[in-house]
């Protein structure tokens, strides 16, 4: 199985819906991250989360909400999907160990909203 | 702000060495990354080097970082197809939170 898991793979769905993408990890990290690539932009933070009471906001978060419900459980939510979050998002880990440093990737979810 | 630049494409031939160059502009980033993302798939960690090294050197990659111009570079010696991805570049910044930049990401293409 995958150190970083998320679901669905590809999702479409339309403007206006309500739409929920999973992330769950078996690395034990504390911190969890949601990005989301666009081409020629690169990754750009949506959220994070250092423990399950702590969230914070990313440089995009507009438009996005999160849940930690566990550990090892991070979603991210679009409210009401809209065309231009049509997007590769991805949910990272890391352990915040600077002698063990970088992220470990989920596979992304590639949602298209039309 | 912090921020990382990257050229968007590079295309090689097999066997040739190739070169991908990043800029970032926060000097007290502890470390910097190179990502490799294939096709269809996550990022992938492929080397990292601390922020007080000038070189290092992993197989046929070498990462060679000028802090005095805030330009890191990945070196990829013999390049084969399966070397064919996007390359991300990624600086750690000045928080302690963790949260990595990224640059735009480098298409690189090898020709056979």
């Amino acid at each position: 199985d995958a150190d970083v898991t998320q679901t669905p793979r590809n999702r479409i769905t339309k403007t206006g819906k309500r739409i929920m993408l999973e992330c769950s990890q078996t690395k034990g990290h504390d911190r969890m991250y949601w990005y989301r690539q666009d081409p020629g932009l690169g990754l750009r933070l949506i959220y994070y989360s250092f423990d399950v009471k702590d969230i914070n906001k990313g440089e995009i978060s507009d438009g996005y909400s999160v849940s930690r419900q566990a550990q090892a459980k991070f979603s991210l939510s679009l409210e009401s999907a809209i065309p231009n979050q049509t997007a590769l998002y991805f949910c990272a880990t890391s352990d915040g160990d600077l002698s063990d440093p970088g992220y470990t990737f989920g596979s992304g979810t590639r949602l298209t909203v039309v | 702000g912090e921020d990382v630049e990257q050229s968007l494409f590079l295309s090689v031939r097999e066997g040739d060495s190739s070169v991908i160059n990043c800029t970032y502009t926060d000097s007290s980033s502890t470390y910097l990354y190179w990502y490799k993302q294939e096709p269809g798939a996550g990022l992938q960690l492929l080397t990292y080097i601390f922020s007080n090294m000038d070189m290092k050197q992993d197989q046929r990659l070498t990462v060679l970082l000028n802090k005095k111009d805030k330009h890191l570079s990945l070196r990829i010696a013999d390049t084969q197809t399966g070397d064919s991805a996007i390359y991300f570049c990624a600086e750690s910044g000045s928080s302690n939170t963790g949260k990595l930049i990224f640059g735009q990401g480098t298409t690189l293409q090898v020709k056979p």
